[in-house]
C-alpha cells in the first residue's frame, strides 16, 4: 500500500462529457503528478503540482486541467471528453525534489464510449 | 523518435535465466534515471534508481551510459514473481518534475 488512494477507480462516459478525478497523496507528501496511461503504453506525463500550483505539464490539450488543495490532495478534470482518454489516469504523489521516489495510486480506469 | 525507447517485448524466459532489458533516452538533459515495475492491471513501483558508476540490488543491476544515452537492466537467476512490466524512467527536472516513462518491457518468467 503506497498510501496514495484514488477514486472512482472505475468509470464510463460518452463524448463529450467532463469527468473529475480524484486523488489523495501520501501522509507528508506535498507534490502530485497525473499520468494517463494507455494499454500496452507507458504511462504519459500530464501535469505537476506543488504547493498548489501547477509545477510542469506534458503535451495535453487545455482540457485536461487540474487542482491542488491545501491538503495537497488534487482532482484532474478533463473536458469534453473524446474517444482516445480512454485510459488508465495514475496519480503519483511524491515529496519536494526532483529526484524523490514517486508514489503511485491502483489508478482510476475511464472508459469513453 | 519516443524521448524513452525500449526493447519491444515480450520476453519469455525460463526460471533461472539471466535477462537484460535496454532502454535509450533522446534528452541529452535528462538527469535522474529509474526502472520501475508493473505488474498485470497494477500501478507501477520504483524497482531501483539508476546511477552512473552503476549498481547493483540483489538479484538486480542497472547501467547508466550518459555519452550513449543508454540505460540497462540485468536480472540474474529469475523468478517466477519476476514476471512484468519493466518501465525505464527518465526525470527532467529542469522541466517541473516531469517523468517520461518508456513504453515499458513485458517479462514472463515460465517453470
Amino acid at each position: 500500500e503506497t498510501g496514495v488512494t484514488q477514486s472512482p477507480t472505475h468509470l464510463i462516459k460518452t463524448r463529450g462529457q467532463q469527468v473529475t478525478l480524484r486523488c489523495s497523496s501520501q501522509s507528508g507528501h506535498n507534490t502530485v503528478s497525473w499520468y494517463q496511461q494507455a494499454l500496452g503504453q507507458g504511462p504519459q506525463f500530464i501535469f505537476q503540482y506543488y504547493r498548489e500550483e501547477e509545477n510542469g505539464r506534458g503535451n495535453f490539450p487545455p482540457r485536461f486541467s487540474g487542482l491542488q488543495f491545501p491538503n495537497y490532495s488534487s482532482e484532474l478534470n478533463v473536458n469534453a471528453l473524446e474517444l482516445d482518454d480512454s485510459a488508465l489516469y495514475l496519480c503519483a504523489s511524491s515529496s519536494a525534489g526532483g529526484d524523490r521516489e514517486l508514489f503511485f495510486g491502483e489508478g482510476s480506469r475511464l472508459t469513453v464510449l | 523518435r519516443k524521448e524513452v525507447e525500449q526493447d519491444p517485448g515480450p520476453f519469455n524466459v525460463p526460471e533461472g535465466a539471466t535477462v537484460a532489458f535496454n532502454c535509450t533516452y533522446s534528452n541529452s538533459a535528462s538527469q535522474s534515471f529509474f526502472w520501475y515495475r508493473q505488474d498485470c492491471r497494477k500501478e507501477p513501483k520504483l524497482l531501483m534508481s539508476v546511477y552512473s558508476s552503476g549498481n547493483e540490488d540483489g538479484r538486480f543491476t542497472a547501467q547508466l551510459n550518459r555519452a550513449s544515452q543508454y540505460i540497462s537492466l540485468l536480472i540474474r537467476d529469475s523468478k517466477l514473481s519476476d514476471s512484468a512490466t519493466y518501465l525505464c524512467v527518465v526525470g527532467l527536472y529542469n522541466q517541473g518534475g516531469k517523468l517520461i516513462f518508456g513504453q515499458g518491457t513485458e517479462l514472463s518468467v515460465k517453470p
